[in-house]
Order: structure tokens, then C-alpha cells, then sequence
């Protein structure tokens, strides 16, 4: 089972360009979640999904767009990147079935770079 | 609104110390505290949390916390580190009213042999 994968593992991109970052998921969980890591800021909540078919906005959504076509995947979109986006990115999903929405199943993390 | 705030950046102890790592929070409300732990290179896992009951949460590798009601407190505990405790670790918050979990800003704990 391999839980939570995100492509690419790394990804240096110019300014303006535009970005997807994937996050599959195998657990069947109905929700998922995208994260953004800094130093010395923890983990901010990009985007979330309760459930395939819908998505929601968290503390830092400006600049990013998410879909929830099904329940496995969960993209992550910079239309513009800019530098202020480099960063760490995390994907996460959880479950009522799996210890609800308080335990939360993390990706191995997509490290960008925006130039 | 519900806040935590993890006051060390970084603890520095040696192998078979004792640590403790901070965690305050700020809410109006009744809450839920939990303690994830990111090793290098990978995402975070839970390593325990609070709901309610007992105010003292065993959480796996050794690790435990207890909720502090008064001081708005839910420091992180292990009686004695072992070098593979090297990581960081983020105290997490939801209200009871709420539906996402808030991070800290994370601890990094660092063994010296």
C-alpha cells in the first residue's frame, strides 16, 4: 500500500510559469488536504476537499487552485507562479474510518523553487 | 479564533536526556491538541492527541502530553531520547466548533550523542 504519493519529489520553475502538483492518494479517504511548509511558519492550509466534487479555500489560497474530480486525486495548481510560492508542499488526506479528520495521512512533499 | 504557538525553534539535547518541548494555545472554546512529528525528508505522522478524558495522551516511540486546561498548555514529553527522536515537531490545534486543524510552527529536536 503506498499511502500518499506526490510528483514530482522537486521542481525549480521560472517565475510565470505554470505548475501542477499531483497527489494520489490509495486509502480511499474521502478528504484530502494541500499544505504549505516554511521555515518558521509550520504548516499553512493551502486547499481542501471533504469529498470528490467539492473543494474548499484555507488560510492561503491566493495564487493556487485545487480539483476533486474523484477520490484518489487531489492537483494542486499555480496558474502564475511567483517567488514569494517556493516552498514545501504537502498533501494530506483523512478519514472518518481512519481516526477522522484530526489524523491526517501526509505525502512525502513536493519541494519548489520559483525563480 | 483558535491559535497554538510552540515558543522553542529548536532544543538541543543529548541521547538518554530527558525533553520537553512547549505548546500553548488560544481559544475561547473547548479544544483538541495533538503533536505530529515529521522525520527528515518525510511528512508528518501523528504521534498523539487529545480529545477528552484523561488529560495525560501516551503517544507512540515513548512520547507522551498533557493537557493543561488553566495554563492553555499541552507540552510534549519523553523521559529519555534516543537518537533516532531526531526530527521536527508541530503542536496542532482544532476547536470543537471547527473543522481544520491549525499547526505551530514546529520544534526542531536535535540528539547529541
Amino acid at each position: 500500500i503506498a499511502g500518499i504519493t506526490q510528483a514530482p519529489t522537486s521542481q525549480i520553475l521560472a517565475a510565470g510559469r505554470r505548475m501542477t502538483l499531483r497527489c494520489t492518494q490509495d486509502m480511499r479517504h474521502n478528504a484530502m488536504y494541500w499544505y504549505r511548509q516554511d521555515l518558521g511558519l509550520g504548516l499553512r492550509l493551502i486547499h481542501y476537499s471533504n469529498t470528490a466534487g467539492t473543494t474548499g479555500k484555507g488560510e492561503v489560497p491566493d495564487g493556487y487552485s485545487v480539483s476533486r474530480a474523484n477520490t484518489d486525486d487531489f492537483p494542486l495548481t499555480l496558474a502564475s507562479a511567483v517567488p514569494s510560492q517556493t516552498s514545501v508542499y504537502f498533501c494530506a488526506s483523512s478519514d472518518a474510518a481512519s481516526g477522522g479528520p484530526d489524523t491526517q495521512y501526509f505525502g512525502p512533499g513536493t519541494r519548489l523553487t520559483v525563480l | 479564533a483558535q491559535s497554538v504557538t510552540q515558543l522553542d525553534s529548536q532544543v538541543p539535547v543529548f541521547e538518554e536526556a530527558p525533553v520537553e518541548l512547549r505548546c500553548n494555545y488560544s481559544s475561547s472554546v473547548s479544544v483538541y491538541l495533538f503533536w505530529y512529528v515529521q522525520y527528515p525528508n518525510q511528512g508528518l505522522q501523528l504521534l498523539l492527541k487529545y480529545l477528552s478524558g484523561s488529560t495525560l495522551v501516551k503517544g507512540i516511540n515513548g512520547f507522551e502530553a498533557e493537557f493543561n486546561k488553566s495554563q492553555t498548555s499541552f507540552p510534549l514529553r519523553k523521559p529519555s531520547v534516543h537518537i533516532s527522536d531526531t526530527a521536527e515537531y508541530f503542536c496542532a490545534v482544532r476547536e470543537s466548533s471547527a473543522s481544520k486543524i491549525i499547526f505551530g510552527s514546529g520544534t526542531r529536536l536535535s540528539i547529541r550523542p
